[in-house]
């Protein structure tokens, strides 16, 4: 059973640019979440997915950033004209239902030039 | 509100010494408690998790956690500390499923010869 796959590992934008983060859940897992982790930070939860359902977006910065997990395919996090902040390590997680624990992806790593 | 304090930011200890980090919680439900490792430029990897019964847990590498509710404290130790060690420590808590994890700030491990 492969882990939670995250695709690309490593991202490079321009400021005002588009980026689009992938995630793909492990096998038979159907919640995905989606952490950022600034330099010298934890991790902060950003928003909480299930097939088709945005379950909470409470960490969600309002504008620029969305979050979607579609009935077929990988969850996708998109930022919207980005900026120098945006530039940080983006991790998914995935869990089965019913389970506390939540497993991680490599992470990708956004920046912003 | 639901918080995690690390409250050393860096710690430095010799090869073979042993090795505590500690974790305090703030949470208003039943906490289910993780500690998480990384290492530069990689993704999080679980050390060990604490959901009920025994306040002593077991984990992989050779860690170990204990769980004190009245201390609200999920510290991680390890009586022997090898070089493969150095790496960032994190700390999380959780609650029922499909609730976000509360991350810690990190501890920063250097392990010198």
């Amino acid at each position: 059973n492969a882990g939670v796959m995250q695709n690309p590992r490593h991202l490079v934008r321009r400021r005002g640019q588009e980026a689009r983060l992938r995630c793909s859940p492990m096998k038979g897992h159907s919640h995905v979440y989606w952490y950022r982790q600034l330099p010298e930070e934890g991790l902060k939860f950003m928003v909480y997915l299930q097939k088709e359902n945005i379950i909470d977006e409470s960490g969600m910065p309002k504008e620029r950033f969305s979050a979607e997990f579609p009935k077929e395919g990988p969850s996708i996090l998109r930022i919207q004209q980005v900026v120098r902040g945006d530039s940080a390590a983006y991790f998914c997680a995935s869990s089965p239902p019913e389970d506390y624990e939540q497993y991680f992806g490599p992470g990708t790593r956004l920046t912003v030039t | 509100a639901q918080s995690v304090t690390q409250p050393d930011i860096h710690i430095t200890v010799s090869e073979g010494a042993s090795l505590e980090l500690r974790c305090n919680y703030s949470y208003g439900a039943t906490p289910y408690l993780f500690w998480y490792v990384q290492s530069p430029g990689q993704g999080l990897q679980l050390l060990l998790k604490y959901f009920s019964g025994d306040t002593l847990v077991q984990g992989i590498k050779g860690f170990e956690a204990e769980f004190k509710r009245s201390q609200s404290s999920f510290n991680l130790r390890k009586p022997s500390v090898h070089w493969s060690d150095a790496a960032e420590y994190f700390c999380a808590v959780g609650a029922i499923a499909g609730n976000q994890f509360y991350f810690g700030t990190g501890t920063s491990l250097t392990v010198i010869p």
